[in-house]
């Protein structure tokens, strides 16, 4: 079946490096999407993976294992803003999203 | 640009009674879709559209219909809420439809409350 597994929590100190893993059991795969989503807002577009390895992107990085059916979202320089939840979400064969369940983020000084 | 913009913010409703949420967007996007999202589950896909004209269910379409009469409109209604129809709802579209990369750009959800 259909499965996204993220851990529900995880706290980090202001400054330091996180990262956040994400496997996926889905029918097919065209890709896999990191979010961001602020508490009480809406989620907002960080990564996109389709070929394996680590895709870079300032202070964050996603990286892919279509082997593994694992992913990982990489903060450096943890920030306050940070706090929030991040998804992850799979593109199935048939191009309809599959969403974990979020993993939340809490940053401390 | 306005992007992706949902009414109401709020809404609490009694059981049974029907509702429609808004959403429209201005960035001329072909699909378009409807989610739920409730704690300590992913967000769930109730009905989405790849074009005017055009819908189809989602994994959670129980309870709810949509139209798609323009581009830039797709509503959301609720026949009769039940109380297992509380949640946040999130109207979200991309530009493309059918390929890996479909950024999606969302509103910032209606929150749905049924007594």
């Amino acid at each position: 079946g259909q499965n996204i597994d993220q851990p529900t929590e995880m706290t980090a100190t202001e400054g330091a490096i996180v990262q956040i893993n994400c496997t996926y059991q889905t029918s097919g795969f065209n890709g896999l999407f990191w979010y961001q989503q602020h508490a009480g807002e809406a989620p907002t577009f960080l990564s996109y993976n389709v070929l394996d390895g680590l895709e870079e992107k300032g202070r964050f990085s996603s990286f892919l294992s279509r082997s593994k059916g694992y992913s990982y979202l990489l903060l450096k320089e943890l920030q306050m803003k940070d706090s929030a939840s991040y998804l992850c979400a799979v593109i199935e064969s048939n191009y309809q999203l599959i969403w974990g369940a979020g993993t939340k983020l809490i940053i401390k000084p | 640009n306005a992007g992706v913009t949902q009414t109401p913010k709020f809404q609490v409703l009694k059981t049974g009674q029907s509702m429609t949420l808004q959403c429209a967007q201005d960035m001329n996007h072909e699909y378009m879709s409807w989610y739920r999202q409730d704690p300590g589950m992913g967000l769930r896909l109730i009905h989405y559209s790849v074009g005017a004209g055009i819908t189809d269910q989602g994994e959670v379409p129980n309870g709810y219909n949509v139209s798609r009469s323009t581009t830039e409109d797709f509503p959301l209604r609720l026949l009769s809420a039940a109380p297992s129809q509380t949640s946040v709802y999130f109207c979200a579209s991309s530009a493309e439809v059918g390929t890996g990369a479909n950024v999606l750009t969302f509103g910032a959800g209606s929150r749905l409350t049924v007594l």
